[in-house]
């Protein structure tokens, strides 16, 4: 199984300063065939299921803010809020499509300082 | 617009066994997958599989096989997640999501969730 382990498991930053939040896979989701990280990230409010952010590693879903941004490849990601606002608050996810089974990061939780 | 609709919340006895229903609208049932994801209390988010509408074909981690089944009616484009055998550690939220490109394993769609609660 691939084991994805996210960094750190919490963090607080003030309102208006960047997160970066940082996810390692124990091997790489990257498919070589048609160049692809096999790796989404979703964000998760208490009480509501989850929603995913990014997929393809830092392909954008319609309607999340441009704050919110996805990069890295083979077993090395980032997802990246620019800006930080208060709505943001909530706990990230990062799973990886690669191969089944498909596995998730542990989770970060993000707080305003 | 895409919708997922769970049935309602479960209280089982360990030993029992539960189906959980996921009801979509908004788009051609048989042409995307549904994956199913649990979630215990305040712990992350676990896969439990998938089942694939138009074929039926399933797959399902190690941990699960012999007491997960999911099913789907196409009639009523329902996909079904039946647990049996259930300890207390089941206990948890169970999702439905679907993938959010046919054939590509993110889930761009989630259901509401269904609280399972399993308890003497």
């Amino acid at each position: 199984d691939i084991v994805m382990t996210q960094s750190p498991d919490s963090l607080a930053v003030s309102l208006g300063e960047r997160a970066t939040i940082n996810c390692k896979s124990s091997q790489s989701v990257l498919y070589s065939s048609n160049n692809k990280n096999y790796l989404a990230w979703y964000q998760q409010k208490p009480g509501q299921p989850p929603k995913v952010l990014i997929y393809w590693a830092s392909t954008r879903d319609s309607g999340v803010p441009d704050r919110f941004s996805g990069s890295g490849s083979g077993t090395d990601f980032t997802l990246t809020i620019s800006s930080l606002q208060a709505e943001d608050v909530a706990v990230y996810y990062c799973q990886q499509y690669y191969n089944t089974p498909q596995t998730f990061g542990q989770g970060t939780k993000v707080e305003i300082k | 617009q895409v919708q997922l609709v769970q049935s309602g919340a479960e209280v089982k006895k360990p030993g029992a066994s539960v189906k959980v229903s996921c009801k979509v609208s908004g788009y051609t049932f048989i042409d995307y997958y549904i994956h199913w994801v649990r979630q215990a209390p305040g712990q992350g988010l676990e896969w439990m599989g998938w089942i694939n509408p138009n074929s039926g074909g399933t797959n399902y981690p190690q941990k699960f096989q012999g007491r997960v089944t999911m099913t789907r009616d196409t009639s009523i484009s329902t996909a079904y997640m039946e647990l049996t055998r259930l300890r207390s550690d089941d206990t948890a939220v169970y999702y439905c999501a679907r993938e959010g490109e046919s054939g590509a394993g993110y889930k761009g769609y989630w259901g509401q969730g269904t609280l399972v609660t399993v308890s003497s």
